[in-house]
């Protein structure tokens, strides 16, 4: 069956570091992913999508990665700061019924 | 509306009762998504609208869960004879049609506590 995977344990890194969390997928090709941020009681915020023709994306200090060889997309956070802990999730296109699944989510915690 | 709205925020009901959930979706936007989120865990897909109608219901719990929406806009959903498992978070949110490559918006979650 098709699954996104993410790495449950949480990721603790000290500030100004590069924070990198993973997504795999498996049993299917999609043509993008999405990359979501969500802190404790909110409802998750859409940050960046990557479709499967490109290699890299970028947004400010976000820079999203996307090897369709490897069945991997990356989500890196430069010059990490401690504004920047909250759990990142990832979601594939949603299927042909509609349905729209996300990753378990990876949370991040920046040390100061 | 400027964001996708949800009532109640909170809600502490006994269990064997009956909870009504609201979503108010962005104006103009066509789909329409729940999902459930308990304690420390993921998001779990509930129901996709597209429009009126539901061509995925595949992720309601049990038929203890029903949701629909009327008009195209406002959707509720429904938990009937609550358990103390169904305490979690809901979510909804919405996208403006639905296809591929749209973006997501989340409302801030309707918090359900069975007591």
């Amino acid at each position: 069956s098709q699954k996104i995977e993410q790495n449950s344990e949480a990721l603790n890194i000290q500030e100004g570091k590069t924070a990198t969390l993973t997504c795999n997928y498996t049993n299917y090709s999609p043509a993008y992913l999405q990359w979501y941020r969500q802190d404790p009681g909110r409802g998750p915020v859409f940050l960046l999508l990557i479709r499967e023709n490109e290699k890299e994306k970028r947004k400010e200090r976000l820079k999203v990665t996307f090897d369709t060889t490897l069945k991997q997309s990356l989500f890196h956070i430069t010059a990490s700061q401690p504004a920047d802990s909250a759990t990142y999730l990832c979601a594939p296109p949603p299927s042909n019924t509609g349905k729209l699944i996300f990753g378990q989510g990876t949370t991040l915690q920046v040390k100061p | 509306g400027a964001g996708v709205s949800q009532s109640p925020s909170n809600k502490v009901t006994e269990k064997g009762k009956d909870v009504e959930l609201r979503c108010d979706p962005i104006s103009g936007h066509t789909a329409l998504y729940w999902y459930r989120q308990s304690l420390g865990q993921g998001l779990e897909f509930l129901i996709y609208f597209q429009g009126n109608s539901a061509p995925d219901k595949s992720g309601l719990p049990s038929d203890r869960f029903s949701a629909e929406r009327t008009g195209g806009s406002v959707s509720t959903l429904t938990i009937q004879r609550t358990q103390q498992e169904d305490s979690a978070v809901y979510l909804c949110a919405s996208s403006y049609d639905g296809s591929s490559g749209n973006t997501i918006y989340f409302g801030e979650g309707s918090w359900l506590t069975v007591v």
